[in-house]
């Protein structure tokens, strides 16, 4: 059974500086899958992640993909307030997505 | 597109009570799912189907009943409602393009039903 880890599970940020989310996973994963959560709403897609040493950004979130280490990591630069949520990373065994317990940032000025 | 709609978004049940979440999707994708998210913690699968017929149990499918008549819905039932099945409950779908290895399609989720049995 695929177990997904991340940590730290509570971030405060300070707006401006570089912080990074760690995802660990047991066994074999198809793809790794952060998600975006705000307060009350749904989930957003942020990245995908296919093979190892994949790379994506958009705009300051980076997603990166260890397949050796079983790790994938999210890192944010110069953090602003608009990415206080909760981030999830899931792996992936034939499409059935098992998530970590997430990641509650909060950004203060 | 509309995407990926659930109704309704709040529902109080009694103990005991049974109903339906319904779940239908607009982007001709051929897996759904059903997760549940309690406070503070990830998503959990409960079930989930591969096209229309076909569905299977996921991590904690206890409770809960899925069908698949047609590729845009996937509606969950709970036949007796426990204080332990209070919780959010999202769908989601997704497209496997057969054949194809190495998809990099996400899930699209769903705005979620917030369920509180008493």
């Amino acid at each position: 059974e695929l177990k997904v880890e991340q940590n730290p599970l509570f971030l405060s940020m300070q707006e401006g500086k570089n912080y990074t989310i760690y995802c660990n996973y047991s066994t074999t994963s198809d793809r790794l899958y952060w998600y975006r959560q705000d307060p009350g709403k749904s989930l957003e897609s942020l990245f995908v992640l296919l093979s190892n040493g994949a790379v994506k950004q958009e705009g300051r979130l980076m997603a990166s993909l260890d397949t050796k280490a079983r790790l994938s990591t999210l890192h944010i630069t110069a953090a602003v307030h608009d990415l206080s949520a909760t981030y999830f990373c899931a792996g992936d065994n034939d499409y059935k997505l098992s998530f970590g317990a997430g990641t509650t940032v909060t950004v203060r000025a | 597109n509309a995407g990926v709609t659930q109704t309704p978004k709040f529902r109080i049940l009694k103990i005991g009570q049974s109903m339906t979440l319904q779940c239908t999707q607009d982007m001709n994708h051929n897996y759904m799912y059903w997760y549940r998210q309690d406070p503070g913690m990830g998503l959990k699968l409960i079930y989930y189907s591969v096209g229309a017929g076909i569905t299977d149990k996921g991590e904690v499918p206890n409770g809960y009943n899925v069908s698949r008549s047609t590729t845009e819905d996937f509606p969950l039932r709970l036949e007796l409602a426990a204080p332990s099945q209070t919780s959010v409950y999202f769908c989601a779908s997704s497209y496997d393009p057969v054949g194809i290895i190495g998809s990099n399609q996400p899930q699209h989720f769903g705005d979620g039903t917030r369920l509180s049995i008493l």
